[in-house]
């Protein structure tokens, strides 16, 4: 079974129109995250969650949404495209809280990404 | 705000060379460091993870060394092979929040 999954793979549309990619993770961790990679192969985080809880979000436009559910599932919601949105999205999660061991958090485990078009 | 610096940024060697990839970050108050490898048009796949008490971890050819205090991760790979080919990518976690911040990678070419 994938652990992190995404859907679709590949999105591509046109500008001004609304997208949206969906998420989901089995492996019970209670933090989702969504990143974004730029042309230049820069991974950078756009929204952190924590048991449905919005815990960050950089400065990102906010016609990005997120959406989560549930624990195991977090939307990314988009509304009217722009040319700059194309780039691979990626969903990751990772256990945050109640661990038994120090340093925070355990690993994080990323979904094969999603590469969004905007033509 | 942490920042994250991976040298080289690129490298191409031929199979079987021992190899280091170095990675600073500028916030020592870390809970955790992970390295991760991305292979083109793919997700990123975790290599290692090494919490802040720790100093290295060990995986197959794979050692990775932590160094809190001067900010310095680094990953070692052992008789390198076509299919180490990728790029790798170390991601401190720190803040209240537990975010990790990636570099822009170490891009390996090793070649038969």
């Amino acid at each position: 079974d994938t652990a992190v999954s995404q859907t679709p793979k590949y999105l591509v549309t046109q500008m001004g129109n609304d997208k949206s990619i969906k998420c989901e993770q089995n492996l019970g961790h209670d933090t989702m995250y969504w990143y974004k990679q730029d042309s230049k192969k820069f991974l950078k985080i756009m929204f952190s969650y924590n048991n449905k809880e919005l815990i960050i979000n950089e400065t990102v436009p906010n016609r990005f949404s997120p959406k989560s559910p549930d624990k195991a599932h977090l939307n990314l919601h988009i509304n009217s495209l722009e040319l700059g949105d194309s780039a691979v999205y990626f969903c990751a999660s990772s256990q945050v809280r109640g661990l038994k061991i120090a340093g925070g958090p355990r690993e994080q485990y990323f979904g094969p990404g999603t590469r969004l078009t905007v033509t | 705000k942490q920042e994250v610096t991976q040298i080289p940024a690129a490298l191409s060697v031929p199979e079987g060379e021992n190899l280091v990839l170095n990675c600073s970050f500028t916030d020592s108050a870390i809970y955790n460091l992970q390295w991760f490898r991305q292979d083109p048009g793919k997700g990123l796949t975790s290599l290692l993870l090494i919490q802040s008490s720790q100093r290295e971890q060990t995986s197959g050819r794979l050692n990775a060394s932590l160094d809190k205090s001067s900010g310095r991760s680094t990953l070692y790979i052992a008789a390198s092979q076509p299919g180490d080919s990728a790029t790798y990518l170390c991601a401190p976690s720190s803040g209240g929040s537990y975010i990790p911040t990636f570099g822009r990678g170490t891009s390996l070419i090793v070649h038969p």
